[in-house]
C-alpha cells in the first residue's frame, strides 16, 4: 500500500470555475476526511465519512461544496463556482478508528484567480 | 477560534538547543496526537497519547500528555536542522481530529 493518494497535486482554476479533487485512501481504513488549510493555520475539518456514508460535514462546506466516496473506497470533493476564498490546501486523511492516528495524503494545492 | 492553542506560534533557534512547545485547551480529550508538517506536504504523524500523565519519547522528541488530558507538551532534545517544520497537535473531537494552528520551528545550523 502506498499509503493515501491525492490528485491533482496544483490546480490553478479561474474564478467561477468548477473543480474536482480525488483521494485514495489506505484500503483497509473505513474512516476517510476531508480537511482544509490556509497559510498560517492548521488543518481545518470540511466532512467525513465511514464507508461509503457521509456522517458529518462541518458549516464550512458551503452548498458549493459536495463529496462523495461511492464505493466506500476513492473519494472526491467538488467546488462548483470557485471563488478566490477557497485558495488553499486542500487535505485527504484516512484511519481506522476517529482518535487514533490519521494517514494524510500530501494535498492538492487549489489557486483560484 | 481555534479549540486547541498552540504556543509558540513561531520559534527560531540555533542546532544543539532544547526547545518545549505547546498545546493547550479548555476541553478534555480521549487522545491527543502531534504531526509534523513540512512545506506543500501533509501533515504526519508522530505521537499519539491517551492517558492523562502519558509521557512517550521518540529518539530526542518527549511528548507529555496532562494529568486532566486538556493540554500537551513536546520537548526536543538538541534540535537539528531536520527538525525544522510546522509541530500541529490534534484532538479527537466525536468523529474527527481537531486541529491547533502549529508552531513553525526553524533549527539554524
Amino acid at each position: 500500500d502506498t499509503g493515501v493518494s491525492q490528485n491533482p497535486r496544483h490546480k490553478i482554476t479561474k474564478r467561477g470555475q468548477n473543480v474536482t479533487f480525488r483521494c485514495d485512501p489506505i484500503s483497509e481504513h473505513n474512516r476517510l476526511y476531508w480537511y482544509r488549510q490556509t497559510l498560517g493555520q492548521g488543518p481545518e475539518f470540511l466532512t467525513y465519512f465511514q464507508n461509503e456514508a457521509q456522517l458529518e460535514k462541518s458549516r464550512l462546506l458551503s452548498d458549493r461544496f459536495s463529496a462523495e466516496r461511492p464505493k466506500g473506497s476513492f473519494s472526491t470533493l467538488e467546488i462548483q463556482r470557485t471563488e478566490q476564498g477557497d485558495s488553499a490546501m486542500y487535505l485527504c486523511a484516512s484511519s481506522s478508528t476517529h482518535n487514533y492516528g490519521y494517514t494524510f495524503g500530501s494535498g492538492t494545492r487549489l489557486t483560484v484567480v | 477560534t481555534q479549540l486547541l492553542e498552540q504556543s509558540p506560534q513561531f520559534l527560531s533557534i540555533q542546532e544543539g538547543e532544547n526547545l518545549t512547545v505547546y498545546c493547550n485547551s479548555s476541553s478534555v480529550f480521549s487522545s491527543l496526537q502531534w504531526y509534523r508538517q513540512e512545506p506543500g506536504e501533509g501533515p504526519v504523524l508522530l505521537v499519539t497519547v491517551v492517558t492523562g500523565g502519558e509521557v512517550k519519547k521518540l529518539k530526542r522528541l518527549t511528548f507529555q500528555f496532562g494529568d486532566a488530558r486538556k493540554d500537551s507538551s513536546l520537548h526536543i532534545t538538541a534540535a537539528q536542522p531536520g527538525d525544522t517544520g510546522l509541530y500541529l497537535c490534534a484532538g479527537a473531537g466525536n468523529n474527527d481530529m481537531r486541529f491547533g494552528a502549529g508552531t513553525r520551528l526553524t533549527v539554524k545550523p
